[in-house]
């Protein structure tokens, strides 16, 4: 089955400068993958997908690259906020409508 | 539609004893899936229905736990004679080929 693992496992950074997660997929079957945000008694609210027919994708200050030879993907999140302070998972699916697997999640402090 | 509803939020248990969730997913969506997550951890996989027919079940769901969807709407899932392993957020989603995942808050169980 599929196995997503995800650095680095917290993360803290100044108000305004950028945060990058990464995460790597094994099952080359897997074509959609998802980022969630969860914040603290919360469940895990989508903030942004990528499937594997696109290299990225931007929404706003958020952006997710996929390189799909090394079965890599990242989050990238500038101008960050003390909002995005959240836990941030990265999960695969081989279809958005399967299962998804998840990485371990990111634990991201944005200090102000 | 509000969203992914879970009902409770929070269930505390004597181990032994039986306890019942419920899922109600966004009306449209015909897929729906549970998931169960630990302190630290991404969530994990459980089940997977679409309309009234459970089509998937992971090992993590021993004898003891049961679901249900039995008019493709609404969600229970059971877990028979309570073990303090058990205690963890058990999150419903639901999905339909245009959305992607949409997950409820959770149902946090103490097994005490």
């Amino acid at each position: 089955g599929e196995n997503v693992e995800q650095h680095p496992s917290t993360l803290s950074v100044q108000e305004g400068d950028s945060a990058v997660i990464k995460c790597t997929y094994s099952d080359s079957a897997s074509n959609y993958f998802p980022w969630y945000k969860q914040e603290l008694g919360k469940g895990p609210q989508l903030i942004i997908d990528i499937r594997s027919n696109v290299g990225e994708k931007k929404d706003q200050r958020i952006a997710v690259t996929l390189n799909k030879t090394a079965k890599h993907f990242s989050l990238h999140i500038t101008e960050t906020q003390p909002e995005d302070s959240a836990v941030y998972f990265c999960a695969a699916t081989p279809g958005s409508a399967r299962q998804l697997t998840f990485g371990s999640g990111t634990q991201l402090t944005v200090l102000p | 539609d509000t969203g992914v509803s879970q009902d409770p939020r929070h269930k505390i248990t004597k181990r032994g004893q039986n306890v019942t969730f419920r899922c109600d997913p966004i009306s449209e969506h015909n897929r729906l899936y549970w998931y169960r997550q630990t302190l630290g951890q991404g969530p994990e996989f459980l089940t997977y229905f679409q309309n009234e027919a459970q089509l998937e079940k992971s090992r993590l769901l021993s004898d003891r736990f049961s679901a249900e969807r039995p008019k493709g709407s609404f969600s229970t899932l059971e877990i028979q004679r309570t073990e303090q392993g058990d205690s963890a957020m058990y999150l419903c989603a639901s999905s339909s080929l245009r959305d992607g995942y949409t997950f409820g808050s959770g149902t946090r169980l103490t097994v005490v």
